[in-house]
C-alpha cells in the first residue's frame, strides 16, 4: 500500500521569506503526485501536480515542486511567500491505473508572519 | 464551468440519527469520491463512484454507503450517527484522463451531538 509522510505539521516564516513543504512517499508502483491547499473552512484547491515528463513543475500562486525518484520526495517550495499563503497543505499520491483514491500526508499547516 | 458543489455546508445531528450528503460534481466529470476529514485520522478515502457503480472503497464501516445518479450527482448515507462521525466530508470529481486530478467541493461539515 502507499503512503505519504509530511515531516512537519508546522512551519513559521516571515513575508517573503523562501519557505520549503517537505513530502516523501512510499509505493510499489508508480504513482502520481499532487499538492493541495486548503484555507479555513473551505475545501481542498489544486496547487500543482507531477504526471510525467520534467521534474520541476510549477503550479499556481508561484509554488514549485520537484519530484525525485531516487529519494521519493516531492517537495514544495516558494521563492517568497505572502501572508496569504497562510494555510494547511497537503501532498497526496494516486496510483497510476488505480482509480481514484487519493492518499494524503497529514498536512503542514504554514503561518506567515510579518 | 461550474466548481463542485456539496450540500447542505452545515449540519447538526444528534447521536443515532442518520444523514444524506449531496455533491454535484462539474459537468463532464463522471467520477466522484468522498472523503472524510477529521483532526484526528487527517483526510481518510471513504468510496468513489464511476457510471453509477461504485468502483473503489476505503475502512469504514457500513453504516457509510452512497450511490451515483445517471447524471453523476452522488450522495452519501451515513446511518445510526456515532459521534466520532463528526468531521468535514469532501467530495472531489475527476475525468477519466492521465492523473485523474481530482477537483473538490467546500464540503459539509457535520457535527453529531
Amino acid at each position: 500500500a502507499q503512503s505519504v509522510t509530511q515531516l512537519d505539521s508546522q512551519v513559521p516564516v516571515f513575508e517573503e521569506a523562501p519557505v520549503e513543504l517537505r513530502c516523501n512517499y512510499s509505493s510499489s508502483v508508480s504513482v502520481y503526485l499532487f499538492w493541495y491547499v486548503q484555507y479555513p473552512n473551505q475545501g481542498l484547491q489544486l496547487l500543482l501536480k507531477y504526471l510525467s515528463g520534467s521534474t520541476l513543475v510549477k503550479g499556481i500562486n508561484g509554488f514549485e515542486a520537484e519530484f525525485n525518484k531516487s529519494q521519493t520526495s516531492f517537495h514544495l517550495r516558494k521563492p517568497s511567500v505572502h501572508i496569504s499563503d497562510t494555510a494547511e497543505y497537503f501532498c497526496a499520491v494516486i496510483l497510476t491505473g488505480g482509480g481514484n483514491k487519493l492518499t494524503f500526508g497529514t498536512g503542514t499547516q504554514l503561518k506567515v508572519e510579518l | 464551468k461550474a466548481g463542485v458543489t456539496q450540500t447542505p455546508r452545515y449540519l447538526i445531528k444528534t447521536r443515532g440519527q442518520q444523514v444524506t450528503l449531496s455533491c454535484s460534481p462539474i459537468s463532464g466529470h463522471r467520477s466522484v469520491s468522498w472523503y472524510q476529514q477529521t483532526p484526528g485520522q487527517g483526510l481518510q478515502f471513504l468510496f468513489e463512484y464511476f457510471s453509477e457503480t461504485q468502483r473503489n472503497k476505503g475502512n469504514f464501516p457500513g453504516r457509510f454507503s452512497g450511490r451515483q445518479f445517471s447524471n453523476s450527482r452522488s450522495e452519501m448515507n451515513v446511518s445510526t450517527l456515532e459521534l466520532g462521525d463528526s468531521a468535514l466530508y469532501l467530495c472531489a470529481s475527476s475525468v477519466e484522463d492521465q492523473g485523474n486530478i481530482q477537483y473538490f467541493g467546500a464540503g459539509t461539515r457535520l457535527s453529531v451531538l
